[in-house]
C-alpha cells in the first residue's frame, strides 16, 4: 500500500519553514525520507524506526507517530538548495520485524525562491 | 570511492527491441533493487534481489527480467513485452533490513522510439 504524501507541492521563500507529511494505512517498521533533484538520483535524508531511533543528517528534523502510522519532515529556515522532490518510503510491520520492501510515496515538490 | 553506477545515462531504442541496463555497486551490499520513475508516480519497484542467484518480482515486473550472477551486478532487461518502456530507471543497493538506507545510482533515461 503506497503511503500518501501531503502536500503535493509547496513554494517557499528563503528562510521560511515547511512540513511534509507521510501517512500509511499499515503498521510501520520504519519510515525513510529522500530528496531528489530533477534528473538526479534520490539522496538519503533520514530513517525513523519504530521505537524512536533515528538515523540521518543532523540538520534534518522529522517525527514518526507509530500509532497514527504517520511521519512528518520539518524543513526550517529553508535555503535554495532545499528545492527538489521529497519522497517518503515505508517498511511495513510484521510479527518480529520488518517485512516486504520499501514502498515510496508519490513525492512532494518543494520550490524555494529567493 | 564506494558507490553505485549505472550505464548508460541516456538510451534510445526502437520499439520491439530488448535493451539491458547496467547496474554495478562496490559497497558490498547484499540487496539490490530496480525502480521505475514516471512523472508524478514516485518510485515503483520492478525487481529486487537479496542474495546472489535469487531475485523477486516487485510491483511492476511484467515485461522486465533481471539476473544476479555476481553480488556486485544486477542488470535489468527491458523486453519488447513491456508496453510502455520509456521512463527513468533507478538502481539502488542496501544492506539487508528495513533500518538501512538505500543508495541510488545516477539513473538511466530510456526512450523507446
Amino acid at each position: 500500500q503506497q503511503p500518501v504524501q501531503s502536500p503535493q507541492a509547496v513554494i517557499l521563500r528563503e528562510g521560511e519553514d515547511a512540513v511534509i507529511n507521510c501517512s500509511s494505512s499499515k503498521a510501520l517498521y520504519s519510515v525513510h525520507w529522500y530528496r531528489q533533484k530533477h534528473g538526479e538520483a534520490p539522496v538519503f535524508l533520514m530513517i525513523l524506526l519504530k521505537g524512536g531511533e533515528q538515523k540521518g543528517h543532523e540538520k534534518i528534523s522529522a517525527s514518526f507517530n507509530e500509532k497514527k502510522q504517520q511521519s512528518s519532515l520539518y524543513l526550517t529556515a529553508s535555503q535554495l538548495s532545499y528545492s527538489g522532490t521529497y519522497f517518503c518510503g515505508t517498511y511495513s510491520m510484521n510479527y518480529g520485524g520488518s517485512q516486504g520492501n520499501l514502498i515510496f510515496g508519490k513525492g512532494t515538490k518543494l520550490s524555494v525562491k529567493p | 570511492d564506494g558507490g553505485i553506477t549505472q550505464s548508460p545515462k541516456y538510451l534510445f531504442r526502437k520499439e520491439g527491441q530488448n535493451v539491458t541496463l547496467s547496474c554495478e555497486q562496490n559497497l558490498n551490499h547484499d540487496a539490490m533493487y530496480w525502480y521505475r520513475q514516471d512523472p508524478g508516480q514516485g518510485l515503483r519497484l520492478i525487481y529486487y534481489s537479496q542474495i546472489v542467484n535469487d531475485f523477486q518480482k516487485g510491483d511492476i515486473a511484467e515485461g522486465y527480467s533481471v539476473s544476479r550472477e555476481k553480488k556486485e551486478s544486477f542488470p535489468l532487461t527491458v523486453t519488447s513485452a513491456q508496453k510502455n518502456p520509456t521512463a527513468f530507471y533507478l538502481c539502488a543497493s542496501s544492506m539487508l533490513g528495513g533500518n538501512n538506507e538505500q543508495f541510488f545510482g545516477p539513473g538511466t533515461r530510456l526512450t523507446v522510439l
